[in-house]
């Protein structure tokens, strides 16, 4: 059971170049999300949605969006990439949401993105 | 808008000794509360899950426990070991929403 997969671990990225960042659960949840981290802080919520089909903005969406065409991926798509975006990003999956019954998370290994 | 605090941000103790870490959140109106453990360069692992109608949760030699009139929670860690090296997070729902709000964590080391 792979749990959630992220691809790729590393990338350095050059200044108005784009990426997506790739995110796969096995456990059939409905619910997945993408966050970065920043040195010394917590984790900020980008996007996440609750089903295929279904995104909702988070707290810090611009330069980034996402779709959910099925219920196993998440990619997270950066069009042109600023130094700001430099981060590590973790992409989760859980049963249900966090706000109602509880089910807890379970997040990916993170990807490191570095733009210069 | 919801706000996560965690105190002390890091904390070295010696092998073997009882510790607590805290957090404080200042919305009390949530439907859980959970704390993560992260390892440097790891992802997140989920260590507790408290409901907002329980008072505390145990897992091993973790004790997590909940009062939401106060606003606060408190991981102790009985018998502290190097393995148990590694960033606390704990995180709260914003307000009903499925949004997941973040502290910046405790950064914990066991010296043997």
């Amino acid at each position: 059971n792979a749990g959630v997969t992220q691809t790729p671990k590393f990338r350095i990225l050059k200044i108005g170049q784009s990426m997506t960042l790739q995110c796969t659960q096995d456990m059939n949840h409905n619910y997945m999300y993408w966050y970065r981290q920043d040195p010394g802080m917590g984790l900020k919520l980008i996007y996440y949605s609750v089903g295929a089909g279904i995104t909702d903005k988070g707290e810090v969406p611009n330069g980034y969006n996402v779709s959910r065409s099925t219920t196993e991926d998440f990619p997270l798509r950066l069009e042109l990439a600023a130094p700001s975006q430099t981060s590590v990003y973790f992409c989760a999956s859980s049963a249900r949401g966090q706000g109602s019954a509880g089910y807890g998370y379970t997040f990916g290994s993170g990807t490191r993105l570095t733009v210069v | 808008k919801q706000e996560v605090t965690q105190i002390p941000a890091a904390l070295s103790v010696p092998e073997g000794e009882n510790l607590v870490l805290n957090c404080s959140f200042t919305d009390s109106a949530i439907y859980n509360l959970q704390w993560f453990r992260q390892d440097p360069g790891k992802g997140l692992t989920s260590l507790l899950l408290i409901q907002s109608s329980q008072r505390e949760q145990t897992s091993g030699r973790l004790n997590a426990s909940l009062d939401k009139s106060s606003g606060r929670s408190t991981l102790y860690i009985a018998a502290s070991q190097p393995g148990d090296s590694a960033t606390y997070l704990c995180a709260v729902p914003q307000g009903g929403s499925e949004k997941l709000v973040f502290g910046k964590g405790t950064k914990l080391t066991v010296n043997p």
